[in-house]
């Protein structure tokens, strides 16, 4: 089964700075016949189920804001917020679907600074 | 507008069973794939199960493969999770969800919470 780890479990960022999430795949999610990456990201806010933000590890699902991005290929990716908003304190899950086991990472807990 | 609503939830003993029931609306159920997904306590979202549309291709995470059934009714447009034997670990509030085209989860109920503790 594939194993997603994200890094790093927490991280602290000051309002209108950068954060970086970082997701590894303990095997490729990258699809040949179609050159996709079977990777989402969600963002889980307590109380609420989650939000799907980014699909095929770089495409923003309708009405995510544009400052959340999702990039890399293969087994390395990343989900940049660009300038960090108060409503964006959550925490955030990859999930690969390339296989039938369907794995979440393990979670990134975003924070102000 | 897309619809997802669990129950069945609730307190069970160790070894106990239950059966969860998540009712669509708002879309062609037949056509998607579906999900349950749990959450326990203080910890991150688990995928627990899926279903094909046409209720084939059953999969399941190995801590309870065995143990739960997931299925599905299209004329009454609900997915369903029987549980068995239940275990202490397995509390945790459980979401159904529906796939977004093989590439993420898009819809997600509210979650019925399951506590197993005698």
């Amino acid at each position: 089964d594939i194993v997603m780890t994200q890094s790093p479990d927490s991280l602290a960022v000051s309002l209108g700075e950068r954060a970086t999430i970082n997701c590894r795949s303990s095997q490729s999610v990258l699809y040949s016949a179609n050159n996709k990456n079977y990777l989402a990201w969600y963002q889980k806010k307590p109380g609420q189920p989650p939000k799907l933000l980014i699909y095929w590890a770089s495409t923003r699902d309708s009405g995510v804001p544009d400052r959340f991005s999702g990039s890399g290929s293969g087994t390395d990716f990343t989900l940049t917020i660009s300038s960090l908003q108060a409503e964006d304190v959550a925490v955030y899950y990859c999930q690969q679907f390339y296989t039938t086991s369907r794995a979440f990472g393990q979670g990134t807990k975003v924070e102000i600074k | 507008e897309v619809r997802l609503e669990e129950s069945g939830g609730g307190l069970v003993q160790p070894g106990g069973s239950l059966r969860l029931s998540c009712a669509a609306s708002g879309f062609t159920f037949s056509s998607y794939y579906m999900y349950w997904v749990r959450q326990a306590p203080g910890k991150g979202l688990v995928w627990v199960s899926q279903i094909g549309g046409d209720g084939s291709d059953a999969r399941y995470a190995d801590s309870v493969r065995g143990r739960f059934t997931i299925s599905r009714d299209n004329a009454k447009n609900t997915l369903y999770l029987q549980m068995n034997s239940l275990r202490d670990e397995d509390t945790a509030l459980y979401y159904c969800a529906r796939d977004h085209g093989g590439s993420g989860v898009e819809y997600w109920g509210q979650g019925t919470l399951v506590t197993v503790s005698s």
